[in-house]
């Protein structure tokens, strides 16, 4: 079936410009993930979605950061004017059952490179 | 959450199983133990989980240890397409702030 998809799969922005990063989770899922992974680094823990609220949000390194989910489904990570220490693959994740089931794997997507030159 | 120890580095030929293996001696009685690979350039892939029992999926088996203090992830005929870094995790219910570690960097080669 289909997986959590994201878009775009690159984006190169100048510095200061804003962008929307989008997720598809799995159809169904009521629970969605935003991770970052910088090069060469593990995972970073941005903001938990358990349908369309946000319990979690602690991840997120700055107010720039924000994201939404509507309709319990698509989530738009959205940062405002962009530094070069953003630049990381922004990596969104679902799972049918969100926080205390650990017997819901989460399932990643491809992720969106950004490139803040 | 658990600490969990794996090689850096394993190569497997083409064809044959590849073994896999994670020690995470501190594990508590809630914590499943869940495996990830992540190949160049795309996402975190879930590959299989288990609490206590012995698992298998259409990519995988996962043998745990009696005493779960470590487990195998098997592929059973590895090809040149699971050339991947292999990430053992154990998680609690808890913690959806997934901690990776270096993982174990598994090399098919033909």
């Amino acid at each position: 079936g289909a997986g959590v998809s994201q878009s775009p799969s690159n984006k190169v922005t100048e510095k200061g410009k804003d962008v929307e990063l989008r997720c598809d989770p799995i159809s169904g899922h009521t629970a969605l993930y935003w991770y970052r992974q910088s090069l060469g680094q593990g995972l970073e823990f941005l903001i938990y979605f358990q349908g369309n609220s946000a319990p979690d949000k602690s991840g997120l390194p700055s107010d720039r950061f924000s994201a939404e989910r509507t309709g319990g489904s698509v989530s738009t990570l959205t940062i405002q004017r962009t530094q070069q220490e953003d630049s990381a693959v922004y990596l969104c994740a679902s799972s049918a059952q969100g926080w205390g089931s650990y017997n819901s794997p989460l399932h990643f997507g491809n992720g969106t490179r950004l490139t803040v030159t | 959450d658990a600490k969990t120890t794996q090689p850096t580095s394993m190569d497997c030929a083409e064809g044959r199983a590849a073994n896999l293996p994670c020690n995470h001696s501190t594990i508590s009685g809630n914590e499943y133990v869940y495996w990830y690979r992540q190949i160049h350039s795309q996402g975190p892939q879930y590959i299989i989980h288990g609490l206590k029992n012995n698992e298998t999926n259409e990519m995988a088996s996962l043998i745990i240890t009696e005493d779960r203090k470590s487990s195998t992830l098997i592929l059973p005929h590895a090809t040149l397409r699971d050339t991947a870094v292999y990430y053992c995790i154990v998680r609690s219910g808890s913690n959806y702030k997934l901690t990776f570690g270096k993982g174990t960097l598994l090399t098919v080669n033909p």
